[in-house]
């Protein structure tokens, strides 16, 4: 099973400012790797898949990179609907599917 | 409109099963094969089962296989998440999600809660 690792689990930004979110696989992914957002009481929202294409509506402001091992998500400009918890998932060597544990975006 | 709408969670005591249903719409169900997702209080997202279009081919996690049964009915855009033997860390928040390699729709989850 592959082990997704995102990190921080807690991150403190400032409406404007810009995020980076982290999440590592146990191993090579190759690009298989999506984001997700969730905001609470409503189901996850794809963001990003194949490790850098927004989903359709997704603003440009929402970026992704990496591949193998190592994914970045990056929030420019953030917004205040943007404060959120955001998941990372393989999808290259399944079952199981597998989620990080989460980063939990919020308001500085 | 893609729509995929949960029914079916409630409280029910440990040992006890429970039926999910999903109910999709607003695209062709037959053509896409479909997971059920959980999320316990608090805590992250863990697949829980998929099933391909057909339904010929099902997998399930670790944690609830043998347990637990996905099945699906195209004639009536339906999925579906059979629950016995309930245990109370089956307790969630349980979502379908249409897979297209990842997960591009979500339906907005129901609860199941397991306890005496």
């Amino acid at each position: 099973e592959i082990v997704m690792t995102q990190s921080p689990a807690i991150l403190s930004v400032s409406p404007g400012e810009s995020a980076t979110l982290s999440c590592r696989a146990s191993q090579s992914v190759s690009s298989d790797l999506a984001w997700y957002q969730q905001k609470p009481g409503q189901a996850p929202r794809l963001l990003i898949y194949g490790a850098s294409t927004r989903a359709t509506g997704i603003p440009a402001r929402f970026s992704g990179s990496g591949s193998g091992t190592e994914f970045t998500l990056t929030i420019t400009s953030l917004q205040s609907e943007d404060f959120a918890v955001y998941y990372c998932q393989q999808y290259n060597d399944w079952p199981p599917y597998t989620f990080g544990q989460g980063t939990k975006l919020e308001i500085k | 409109e893609v729509q995929l709408v949960e029914s079916g969670g409630g409280l029910v005591q440990p040992g006890g099963s429970l039926r999910l249903s999903c109910a999709a719409s607003g695209f062709t169900f037959i053509s896409y094969e479909m997971n059920w997702v959980r999320q316990a209080p608090g805590k992250g997202l863990e697949w829980v089962s998929y099933i391909s279009s057909s339904g010929s081919t099902i997998y399930h996690a670790d944690s609830v296989k043998g347990r637990f049964t996905i099945s699906r009915d195209n004639g009536k855009n339906s999925l579906y998440l059979q629950m016995n033997s309930l245990r109370a860390e089956d307790t969630a928040v349980y979502y379908c999600a249409r897979r297209w390699n990842w997960f591009d729709r979500w339906g907005q989850g129901t609860l199941v809660t397991v306890s005496s």
